[in-house]
């Protein structure tokens, strides 16, 4: 089936940094792919879509300028929190659309295990 | 506004039984619901993808069952196993919206 990658797994920052967390496709192509938050014992909250070769687009309350979004190819879209606080401490996680249509013309989605962000 | 709600919010159960997790949503016009499960620290890994016109879907212990008619939908694990210890996150679609409705999940905790 395809998969989803994420880099780093874990990351620990001082607050101030900017950190990238990069998301790829590693068997297909995808010109879509979501970023999303998740809070201990919460679900997980979708943060931006990021188009392949223009802007992302944002979810409202989700400050654009602090989360930068690059799709720069077909199989990977990266995520850059700037001037991480203690408060961006979360699990950030990307998923991609499938490129096989199930019944119903459902698409698949795909999760990248996931990124956990430490600021201290 | 679409929402999904999950109950148990948590449970524990004994290795060998079975359990049932309930999935209530209001995600309209209804396009299709997902089980997910999400082990501590990881990705949701898909179970099952249900469109309103199925009614009922097995993956191995799993099974899905869905009435689109009242919103409802339950996915009950037979003889757990340790490893099915995790988070069961319950995902609706709407039509023609690529946005992703999720449940707070139900948190299993499998024991011997």
């Amino acid at each position: 089936g395809a998969v989803v990658s994420q880099h780093p797994s874990r990351v620990i920052c001082k607050s101030g940094t900017s950190v990238k967390i990069e998301c790829r496709s590693l068997d297909f192509q995808a010109t879509t792919m979501f970023w999303y938050r998740q809070f201990p014992k919460q679900s997980l909250m979708l943060m931006a879509t990021s188009n392949e070769g223009s802007k992302a687009t944002y979810e409202q309350g989700v400050e654009k300028d602090k989360f930068l979004i690059n799709h720069a190819s077909l199989t990977l879209s990266t995520l850059t929190v700037t001037s991480a606080h203690p408060e961006d401490s979360s699990f950030y996680i990307c998923s991609a659309p499938g490129l096989k249509i199930l019944a119903g013309g459902v698409f698949e989605q795909f999760f990248g295990p996931g990124t956990r962000l430490t600021v201290l | 506004k679409n929402q999904v709600e999950q109950s148990p919010q948590s449970l524990i159960i004994l290795e060998g039984k079975n359990c049932t997790l309930q999935c209530n949503y209001t995600v309209s016009p209804f396009s299709n619901l997902r089980w997910y499960k999400q082990d501590t620290g990881r990705g949701p890994v898909s179970l099952t993808i249900m469109t309103f016109s199925e009614n009922t879907k097995s993956n191995g212990r799993y099974t899905a069952t869905l009435d689109a008619d009242t919103k409802q939908s339950s996915l009950h694990i037979t003889a757990s196993q340790l490893s099915d210890s995790a988070s069961y996150i319950c995902v609706v679609s709407a039509r023609n919206d690529y946005k992703l409705s999720f449940g707070a999940g139900t948190t299993v905790t499998v024991r011997a």
